[in-house]
């Protein structure tokens, strides 16, 4: 069975740094990229940015609303992909997914894990 | 500039079909996207991939009930015999290099 679980949301206030783990297990990990998703509060979902597989560069790309803040990386090794969140700020505050990506199409989903910026 | 346009909302009564449409914006209407369902309080789930040609593949374990077509710009996902489970939001997702996009998602009430 295909899974993947986040992890690491939190309370934070903002300015501060947090790091979200995505944990997988059922599928080749090193044969997709990777994905994170977020949707803040009654809103819809938004692209975060995603990590390219590592025969692709394993080169990550972002959204503009978060470019030079986060950052994202993989561990083929143990089939984890991760979040580095910095400078958060309150319009940060969302469910955060990942999501198994395949040439650009998301096929499976994580549960999310909530994010909450305030003071 | 990649964008996908989905209407807010839709409904239909317990039973019948209904059509969601997702709409390419200018320049993209040979690009593939997926349909997302999101039931309520629930995280997404992928329903199916769907090409310009209206060729698509479905996730594991989705009904024969959902199905999906392409005419154009335009990307449609039909669901037939409507259930009360199928009230959810709809999301489609498409890509390019570097960058995937979201619509804003439709909002399916079962009547």
């Amino acid at each position: 069975e295909v899974q993947l679980v986040e992890s690491g949301g939190d309370l934070v206030q903002p300015g501060r740094s947090l790091r979200l783990s995505c944990t997988t297990s059922g599928f080749t990990f090193g044969d997709y990229a990777i994905s994170w998703v977020r949707q803040a509060p009654g809103k819809g979902l938004e692209w975060v940015g995603f990590i390219r597989r590592i025969v692709h560069g394993g080169t990550a790309e972002y959204a503009a609303s978060v470019k030079d803040r986060f950052t994202i990386s993989r561990d083929d090794s143990q089939n984890i992909a991760h979040l580095q969140m910095s400078s958060l700020k309150t319009e940060d505050t969302a469910v955060y997914y990942c999501a198994r990506s395949n040439s650009g199409c998301i096929d499976q989903w994580g549960q999310g894990t909530l994010v909450t910026v305030s003071s | 500039h990649l964008v996908l346009t989905q209407s807010p909302s839709a409904s239909a009564p317990l039973g019948a079909s209904v059509k969601l449409t997702c709409t390419l914006s200018s320049g993209h209407s040979r690009y593939g996207i997926a349909w997302h369902q999101q039931q309520p309080e629930m995280g997404p789930r992928f329903l199916m991939k769907l090409d310009s040609d209206g060729s698509h593949y479905k996730g594991d374990g989705i009904p024969d009930r959902f199905s999906g077509s392409s005419s154009g710009a335009e990307r449609y996902l039909t669901i037939s015999s409507l259930q009360s489970e199928d009230e959810a939001d709809y999301y489609c997702q498409t890509w390019d290099t570097g960058i995937q996009v979201f619509g804003g998602g439709t909002k399916l009430t079962v009547l």
